[in-house]
């Protein structure tokens, strides 16, 4: 069984619009990630979290807010969408110092 | 610049045959990750070094800190080893934040 899951796994929404993108985890990992993938710049880091509660600033965090309810479930919000933010959404899990782990990822569209 | 710059950012082998993928880094580095990501998108975890040299099947890796390099190895290439190859490297001090290369798009034909 899958242990990193996302939901939606797509998502199309209008400029301006609210979307959450939620993950969940199983592995009793205290480290959870959110990234973008798009073209031309491989995965970059927007937030992370090192326990519930918790945040972190990753490396392009501008347009997103995240929360940490749970050691298992961490949200990605946008709350006022742009078409720049249209692109492949991956969370991950890891125990410090270890490999991460990846969900299946989310393709947002905004139109 | 780039702290982790990988190449190159194609290849293309026939099956049977082999390559060595590279990702340089411009800091020093405490350790490196190698992902592949497959025609549907998933991530799959390849390597996790800190240190050293791992092999898995016809893939090795090595990771080398002090010179500030990763390699990673495929031997006996197979139609289903095509795919976008990453590397990610955790910095010192970086709190458990990986950066990634910009991939190897690798194409193995038959």
């Amino acid at each position: 069984e899958a242990a990193v899951t996302q939901s939606p796994r797509n998502k199309v929404t209008v400029t301006g619009g609210n979307v959450t993108l939620s993950c969940r985890q199983t592995n009793s990992h205290n480290y959870m990630y959110w990234y973008r993938q798009d073209t031309g710049h491989g995965l970059r880091l927007i937030h992370y979290s090192y326990g519930a509660g918790n945040l972190q600033i990753g490396d392009v965090p501008d347009g997103y807010k995240a929360t940490r309810t749970t050691q298992e479930d961490f949200f990605l919000l946008l709350e006022l969408a742009s078409p720049s933010q249209t692109s492949l959404y991956f969370c991950a899990s890891s125990a410090q110092g270890d490999t991460q782990y990846f969900g299946p990822g989310t393709r947002l569209l905004v139109l | 610049g780039d702290q982790v710059e990988q190449s190159p950012s194609a290849l293309s082998l026939h099956e049977g045959t082999g390559s060595a993928l590279r990702c340089n880094f411009t800091t020093t580095m405490r350790a490196v990750q190698w992902f592949q990501q497959n025609s549907r998108g998933s991530l799959i975890n390849l390597f996790y070094l800190a240190s050293g040299t791992k092999e898995n099947g016809r893939l090795k890796s090595t990771f080398n800190s002090k010179e500030s390099y990763s390699t990673l190895h495929i031997r006996d290439a197979q139609l289903e080893d095509s795919g976008t190859y990453f590397c990610a490297a955790e910095g010192w001090g970086s709190n458990a934040k990986l950066t990634f290369g910009k991939g190897t798009k690798l194409s193995v034909k038959s």
